[in-house]
């Protein structure tokens, strides 16, 4: 199965400011990367698919990037909203889907 | 808009076989393929497996010989249940449309297994 390693663990970051997350594959996903936003008590929420590509709704300050297995998100303007957990999930081979470990974004 | 609803018990006695449904309301279970996922205490998100509207599925290697998952196009409805489960299988239940990624989630039912 390809392995989803995600860097950092935990980020810290000011309001206002940039927060760059990593993920890496274990082997080529191609583009086939999505990224998940969860929250304690809420359905999880749909980013990033395509590795680019914002989900409906998502605000602009979130982008993806990256392609066989480097990617990188980007929240350009961190808000007290988007603490939480993130993942990254390749669905380029399955089964199994596979996700990262997660990173934790929290407020400096 | 998609919404779906994860119930079932929230303990399951060790050696015992969990199950869950998920509801689907806001589309019809024929236009989609649907996922299981969890997350146990503390860790990351596992893909559990998925099933399709025509009910053909995949599952993750790793709980396969113990999965199982159907569909019920008339409850618009599908189902998860994993046997001989242990304090591992502990984890927040999740079901979730799959269209390979996974676009509209449930929030999800915590699962405590006792011994």
């Amino acid at each position: 199965e390809i392995v989803m390693t995600q860097s950092p663990a935990t980020l810290s970051v000011s309001p206002g400011e940039r927060a760059t997350l990593s993920c890496r594959a274990s082997q080529t996903v191609t583009s086939n990367l999505a990224w998940y936003q969860l929250k304690p008590g809420q359905a999880p929420r749909l980013l990033i698919y395509g590795a680019s590509t914002r989900a409906t709704g998502i605000p602009a300050r979130f982008s993806g990037s990256g392609s066989g297995t480097e990617f990188t998100l980007t929240i350009s303007s961190l808000q007290s909203e988007d603490i939480g957990l993130y993942f990254c999930q390749q669905y380029d081979q399955r089964p199994p889907w596979t996700f990262g470990q997660g990173t934790k974004v929290e407020i400096k | 808009q998609v919404q779906l609803q994860e119930s079932g018990p929230g303990l399951v006695k060790s050696s015992e076989t969990l199950s869950l449904t998920c509801t689907v309301s806001g589309a019809s279970i024929n236009s989609s393929y649907w996922s299981w996922i969890r997350q146990p205490p503390g860790k990351g998100l596992e893909w559990i497996g998925y099933i399709s509207y025509s009910g053909s599925t995949s599952y993750n290697p790793s709980l396969r010989s113990r999965l199982s998952i159907s569909i019920d196009t008339s409850k618009n409805q599908f189902s998860l249940k994993l046997n001989s489960v242990t304090a591992a299988d502990a984890a927040v239940y999740y079901c979730a449309t799959d269209r390979n990624y996974l676009d509209y989630w449930g929030q999800g039912t915590l699962v405590t297994v006792s011994s």
